[in-house]
């Protein structure tokens, strides 16, 4: 496609729901990147995947995340039990290469937990 | 990664250059300086980066100071649409590393009419 597609565009989950949200990277992306941005903060990284391997989840905030890439191309990023804190825009981003290059970046799925 | 510091807020008339500024004082020789821009419910937009060198594109220009401590984001004409939150970032880049952004608080550009 002609961008980084996400998925739902808005998500509202009750508390102790799980949720699921994709992202479709440009075609041919090796690198894919999910951020979590809160209101009125810079996004911050959760998790990288080059190709289907998951490189670094160092930045997911707990046991109840969980991203996957299972064929290199579109990726989910899953919340379990979610709780208030875990109301942002998560953000996904892919680059055709590995090294250091601009990114882009979908428009996001803002998630609510009310 | 390297800290940055970028003002919180600056302003600009439409039509005139703005000038964002950023320090980096603690950059190593091998980070590279990134410039993102995030429009209101958008996500953040790639917009240029250097290593040493002066780098222009259809966008922007990025001046980075001999030192390195610091650069500069300059677009030539502001319009309503640069209207954004804009991001430097620093970051070690080339070879294997995929570079995860360390996003800080960035500035927001006003531009007015």
């Amino acid at each position: 496609g002609a961008g980084v597609s996400q998925s739902p565009r808005y998500k509202v989950a009750k508390r102790g729901q799980d949720v699921a949200l994709r992202c479709d990277p440009i075609s041919g992306h090796v690198s894919l990147f999910w951020y979590q941005q809160a209101l009125g903060q810079g996004p911050e990284f959760l998790t990288y995947f080059q190709n289907e391997a998951q490189l670094d989840k160092s930045g997911l905030p707990s046991d109840r995340f969980f991203a996957e890439r299972p064929e290199g191309s579109v990726s989910t990023l899953k919340i379990q039990r979610t709780q208030q804190e875990d109301s942002a825009v998560y953000l996904c981003a892919s680059s055709r290469t590995t090294g250091a290059y601009g990114y882009t970046f979908g428009s996001g799925t803002r998630l609510t937990v009310v | 990664d390297a800290k940055t510091t970028q003002p919180t807020s600056m302003d600009c008339a439409e039509g005139r250059a703005a000038n964002l500024p950023c320090n980096h004082s603690t950059i190593s020789g091998n980070e590279y300086v990134y410039w993102y821009r995030q429009i209101h419910s958008q996500g953040p937009q790639y917009i240029i980066h250097g290593l040493k060198n002066n780098e222009t594109n259809e966008m922007a220009s990025l001046i980075i100071t001999e030192d390195r401590k610091s650069s500069t984001l300059i677009l030539p004409h502001a319009t309503l649409r640069d209207t954004a939150v804009y991001y430097c970032i620093v970051r070690v880049g080339g070879g294997t590393s995929y570079g995860k952004l360390t996003f800080g608080q960035g500035t927001i550009l006003t531009v007015h009419p």
